[in-house]
């Protein structure tokens, strides 16, 4: 089984401020992560994943995260946030069940609302 | 621009109706996947198809809620009868399995249900 959890429900920061958003996930086997974005009234979209190799990932919006597997962490950044990065932020893993099939898990969700 | 489409966008109905909810995948999609969201619960998985077959419908209440895919080009979810406590926001996804969770899913608007 895995899980994500995602320490934090809400983030506030300024306008043009630096932002990290926490994930932290389990499981018992090699796992593909990602990160998605949620805008209000929409549905998810996708920032970035993490599939093999290289440990920092780039995305869209200037996003990047960066994966620690002794941490089991998979943290969200961004160096300087604007007010159109106000959305909710899901982090999600999934892993090859071998079967050619495959499920999302997804945490709860950050709100991240920036302050002019 | 491929994307995956849900009808009806919004829909308010009362208690004991039957409700179907339509979605399209994007096309060469094998993969079809039914999302619930609400404040409480977060995002919760509810079934998932692969060419056509249910591979996993264990989140799902079986009592009143039904999903099939009658051709590759549409998935419907039903619920009947319908219950307060089924107002959320339904999500489809799709996705291409080639290579297990290394396939990202693309989601839907959603349908925002209401039931009085």
């Amino acid at each position: 089984a895995q899980s994500v959890t995602q320490l934090d429900s809400q983030v506030p920061v300024f306008e043009e401020a630096p932002v990290e958003l926490r994930c932290n996930y389990s499981s018992s086997v090699s796992v593909y992560l990602f990160w998605y974005v949620q805008y209000p009234n929409q549905g998810l979209q996708l920032l970035l994943k993490y599939l093999s190799g290289s440990t920092l990932v780039k995305g869209i919006n200037g996003f990047e995260a960066e994966f620690n597997k002794s941490q089991t962490s998979f943290h969200l950044r961004k160096p300087s946030v604007h007010i159109s990065d106000t959305a909710e932020y899901f982090c999600a893993v999934s892993s090859d069940s071998g079967a050619g099939s495959y499920q999302l898990t997804f945490g709860k969700g950050t709100k991240l609302s920036v302050i002019p | 621009d491929a994307r995956v489409t849900q009808t009806p966008r919004h829909k308010v109905t009362e208690m004991g109706q039957e409700v179907t909810m339509r979605c399209q995948p994007i096309l060469g999609h094998n993969t079809v996947f039914w999302y619930r969201q609400t404040m409480m619960q977060g995002l919760e998985l509810l079934a998932y198809f692969r060419n056509r077959a249910p591979l996993d419908d264990s989140g799902m209440p079986k009592d009143r809620f039904s999903a099939e895919m009658p051709d590759a080009t549409l998935a419907t979810l039903k619920i009947q009868p319908s219950e307060p406590r089924d107002s959320a926001v339904y999500f489809c996804a799709s996705g291409l399995a080639i290579a297990g969770g290394r396939n990202e899913q693309f989601f839907g608007p959603g349908t925002r249900l209401t039931v009085l």
